[in-house]
C-alpha cells in the first residue's frame, strides 16, 4: 500500500503565483523525496529531505519536513506553465524502498 | 534525461502474450528499481535488486511476474501469461544507496497495454 498522502489532489493557479503542496506519510522515515511527473512521462527527481533536516531549498524550491507530524510541504514560488504537472512525495523506510503518495496535479494557467 | 534507460517505450500485446522490459541502470548504480504505475495513481514498488541479488519483492509481484539482474548491471522484467489488468506503466529506478545516493533516479518508464 502506498505510504503518503498528497493534499490537495488537484491544485489550480495563475501563473506567477506560489504553489503549496502538502504531503502526510504513516511510519518513520530515513529520508523523504518530492518527484515531478509530466503527463506519460517518467519522473523527474526535485530535492530530498532528511529526516534529521527541517528545511531545503533548490531554486524555486522550498520543502519542510515536520517529523513529529510527520507530514511535509513542497512550495513552489512564482510559477510557470511549465511547472504544470503531477508532483509525488516518496519517502524511505529501513528498507531503502520509495513509497509514493497518490500525487498533486498541479496546473499553472499562463 | 536521468539517465537510467528503459526498452521499449510502448508495448501492445494480446491477452496471454508474455512481453519483456528491459532497463539499463545509471553506470555503477548497485540499487535497482521496478514500479509499476496505473493511471492516476502514484507508481507502487514491486522489486529491488542490490547488485545482483534480489532483496525484496512486494506481494503485487505475482508468480506470472520475474525479474533478473544476471550480472548486477541492467535487468529485465518478464510478465508471462499477461492479463489486462497488467496495462500500466513500468519504471526501473536505480541509486548508489549511500548518503546522497539515496536519490532514487527514474527512468521514462514502458506503457504497457494488453488488448
Amino acid at each position: 500500500s502506498q505510504q503518503g498522502e498528497e493534499d490537495p489532489q488537484a491544485l489550480s493557479i495563475q501563473e506567477g503565483e506560489n504553489a503549496t503542496m502538502n504531503c502526510s506519510y504513516k511510519t518513520s522515515i530515513n529520508n523523504l523525496q518530492w518527484y515531478r511527473q509530466n503527463s506519460g512521462r517518467g519522473l523527474v527527481h526535485l530535492i530530498l529531505i532528511r529526516s534529521n533536516e527541517r528545511e531545503k531549498h533548490s531554486g524555486r524550491l522550498r520543502v519542510t519536513l515536520d517529523t513529529s507530524k510527520k507530514s511535509s510541504s513542497l512550495l513552489i514560488t512564482a510559477s510557470r506553465a511549465a511547472d504544470t504537472a503531477s508532483y509525488f512525495c516518496a519517502t524511505i523506510t529501513g528498507a531503502n524502498n520509495l513509497f509514493f503518495g497518490t500525487g498533486t496535479r498541479l496546473t499553472v494557467i499562463p | 534525461d536521468t539517465g537510467v534507460s528503459q526498452d521499449p517505450r510502448h508495448k501492445i500485446t494480446k491477452r496471454g502474450q508474455n512481453v519483456t522490459f528491459r532497463c539499463d541502470p545509471i553506470s555503477e548504480h548497485n540499487r535497482l528499481y521496478w514500479y509499476r504505475q496505473t493511471l492516476g495513481q502514484g507508481p507502487e514498488f514491486l522489486t529491488y535488486f542490490q547488485n545482483e541479488a534480489q532483496l525484496e519483492k512486494s506481494r503485487l509481484l505475482s508468480d506470472r511476474f520475474s525479474a533478473e539482474r544476471p550480472k548486477g548491471s541492467f535487468s529485465t522484467l518478464e510478465i508471462q501469461r499477461t492479463e489486462q489488468g497488467d496495462s500500466a506503466m513500468y519504471l526501473c529506478a536505480s541509486s548508489l544507496g549511500q548518503g546522497d545516493g539515496n536519490t532514487i533516479y527514474f527512468g521514462e518508464g514502458s506503457w504497457l497495454t494488453v488488448v
